[in-house]
């Protein structure tokens, strides 16, 4: 079972609505990521987040805006959406982005969202 | 520019019949190879990490290489509850906090 926990599980919303999408861990790791998986492909990055800090930005639209409220949290911000938003949201986390070797990432099990 | 290929797209077994998955990458240094195993509808779920050339990890009936140039996802006498889409992922030196994904591979294990 996933440690990395995702709310709600699926959302649907219009394109003047403004919702979140709330992510929560457990395991003690200084670093969160939120990605977009659109069917078929691989997840893409959006952001990152290191000590509760934002660190990466991958060009994001600003209908998106995540938050880091503390180590544990991390949220997703939505409003004014468009169609092709529509996709699953992973977020995940890990030790930290700077640790010697790789750092494994553990995703959670998602939010699947529809924009209508 | 940093390239992570899967091959091959999509791989269809009978139970028990052995076979292996590539993730070739290139990449200016490798911090550490990923697998995981993405069921539909849901979140990756992590496999393994290789560090080095040389490097094995094994799981009941996965086991994962790696070379200088490619990592292989061999599967031992799969069963149907294998079938997944197999995602292989590259942290190099210089993407702090990045994971380049490939485009996976979808392993159908039929009975």
């Amino acid at each position: 079972d996933t440690e990395v926990t995702q709310t709600p599980k699926h959302l649907v919303m219009g394109m003047t609505n403004k919702k979140s999408l709330k992510c929560e861990q457990h395991m003690g790791h200084r670093a969160m990521y939120w990605y977009k998986q659109k069917a078929k492909k691989p997840p893409e990055l959006m952001f990152v987040y290191s000590y509760e800090k934002l660190s990466i930005n991958e060009s994001v639209p600003s209908r998106f805006s995540p938050e880091c409220p503390n180590s544990s949290l991390l949220n997703l911000h939505l409003h004014a959406l468009q169609p092709e938003d529509s996709a699953l949201y992973l977020c995940a986390s890990s030790q930290d982005v700077m640790g010697q070797g790789g750092n494994t990432i553990y995703f959670g099990e998602g939010s699947w969202l529809t924009v209508v | 520019e940093d390239q992570v290929t899967q091959s091959p797209e999509a791989l269809r077994l009978q139970e028990g019949e052995s076979s292996s998955l590539n993730c070739s990458y290139t990449v200016s240094g490798l911090r550490g190879l990923f697998w995981y195993r993405q069921d539909p509808g849901k979140g990756p779920e992590f496999l393994f990490t290789l560090y080095s050339a040389g490097e094995e990890k094994e799981k009941e009936r996965l086991k994962a290489t790696l070379t200088k140039k490619e990592s292989f996802l061999h599967i031992t006498a799969p069963k149907p509850e294998d079938s997944a889409t197999y995602l292989c992922a590259v942290q190099t030196t210089d993407s702090w906090g990045k994971f380049q994904f490939g485009a996976g591979t979808q392993v159908v294990v039929t009975p």
